[in-house]
Parts: C-alpha cells; structure tokens; sequence
C-alpha cells in the first residue's frame, strides 16, 4: 500500500529564517508529486507540483525538490513571513494519467512567529 | 479562485438518517472528487467522476454513494450515517487534461450525533 508521510507534524520558527519541510512515500514509481497549502478551516490551495522527470520546482520564496530514488520530497521556504503559517501538505499521484488521483500525507502545522 | 461551492457548509445529523452533499463548479472541469479529512489520515478519496454519469470507487467508498447527472454537480450521500462518518469534506475538481493539479471546495463540516 502505497503511504506518503510528512515529519514533523508541527513546526515552529521565528519570522525570518529559512525552513524545510519533508515529504517520503514508499513507492519510487509515481507521476507526479504537489505540495498544497491549507488555512484554518479552508480548503487547499495548489503551490508547486513536480512531474516526476523533474528534479524541482520554484514560485517565488518556494522550492521543492524530488528525489524518486530515495522516495523523498522537499519544501524549502526562504525568509518565512508570519503569513505563511498554515498546514502543508504533500500529495503523490502513482496512478498516472488524466484520472490524477491523489494520496495525501497528513501535512505539517508550520507557525511562523512574529 | 476556481468557482467551487459547496453545501452546506456546516450540517449536524443523527444517527441512521440519510445525508446528502453538493459540489458545484463553474469550470465546466471534466474530473470531480470528493475527499474526507480525519485528524491522523490526511485526505482520504472517497470517490471521484470521470464524466456525467461516470463515477468510480476511492479508498474509502464504503457507506457513501455519488452522482453526477450535470458537468457541474456531484453530489456524495451517506445512505445510513454513522458517527465515524463525522469529518469535513472536500470536493475538488481537475480539467484531465493531463498532468495537472487539483484546486479544492471549502469544505463541509459534517458531525454525526
């Protein structure tokens, strides 16, 4: 069964500094990989997604990376504002093709203190 | 914003009694999704839609039902409900037109008594 797992679960840094949030599924065979950003009783919002050809993607003080052969994916958020306090989460699609379904993590809570 | 509404918003039921809710999207998307979030799970599929009419099984489909008779409805019903069925829902839609992402409903926050 395919698993995708987000360590830590929460994490808590002062405005300014530079983070990384971790992503690992045990399948190295998928299609794609997204990262979303979810608000306080919202829904989630797209941020990057990588094709599996890739190696990362950057959107402004995002970047993620893919490492299909060690089953890893990073999040690194440059200069962290306290806006970007949400829950992240990654999602891996191994089935492929137009269906695009997803397998989520359970997301890391990031509070960014002022 | 992609234009996806959901509803309700918010519904308290009980026990046994049938409940149904609506995705609609006015991005005449050809793929529809409905997900439940559990704190320790993640998002978990429940079913998706391929078409009007086509709909397929998730991971989690059991006790729930959809339909889609419209491009832009789809709607999921819980036959019988049960409180383990206590979660927020979330529709999403994608274009299918290949590798692309999924933009997502604001939820329903459902709480089974």
């Amino acid at each position: 069964k395919q698993e995708v797992t987000q360590i830590p679960a929460a994490l808590s840094v002062p405005e300014g500094e530079n983070l990384v949030l971790n992503c690992s599924f045990t399948d190295s065979a998928i299609y794609n990989l997204q990262w979303f950003r979810q608000d306080p009783g919202k829904g989630l919002t797209s941020l990057l997604l990588i094709q599996s050809s890739q190696r990362e993607q950057t959107s402004g003080r995002l970047n993620a990376s893919l490492d299909k052969s060690s089953g890893r994916s990073t999040l690194y958020i440059a200069a962290s504002q306290p806006g970007d306090s949400a829950t992240y989460l990654c999602a891996v699609d191994y089935y492929g093709g137009a269906t695009n379904k997803l397998i989520f993590g359970t997301g890391t809570l990031l509070a960014v203190q002022p | 914003d992609a234009g996806i509404t959901q509803s309700p918003r918010h519904k308290v039921t009980e026990t046994g009694t049938p409940v149904t809710l609506r995705c609609h999207q006015t991005e005449n998307h050809r793929y529809m999704y409905w997900y439940r979030q559990d704190p320790g799970h993640g998002l978990r599929l429940i079913h998706y839609s391929y078409g009007v009419k086509d709909t397929d099984k998730g991971e989690v489909s059991d006790g729930y039902s959809v339909s889609r008779s419209k491009t832009e409805d789809f709607l999921l019903t819980l036959e019988s409900a049960t409180s383990s069925q206590t979660s927020v829902y979330f529709c999403a839609i994608s274009g299918g037109q290949g590798v692309e992402t999924q933009y997502f409903g604001p939820g329903t926050r459902l709480l089974v008594l």
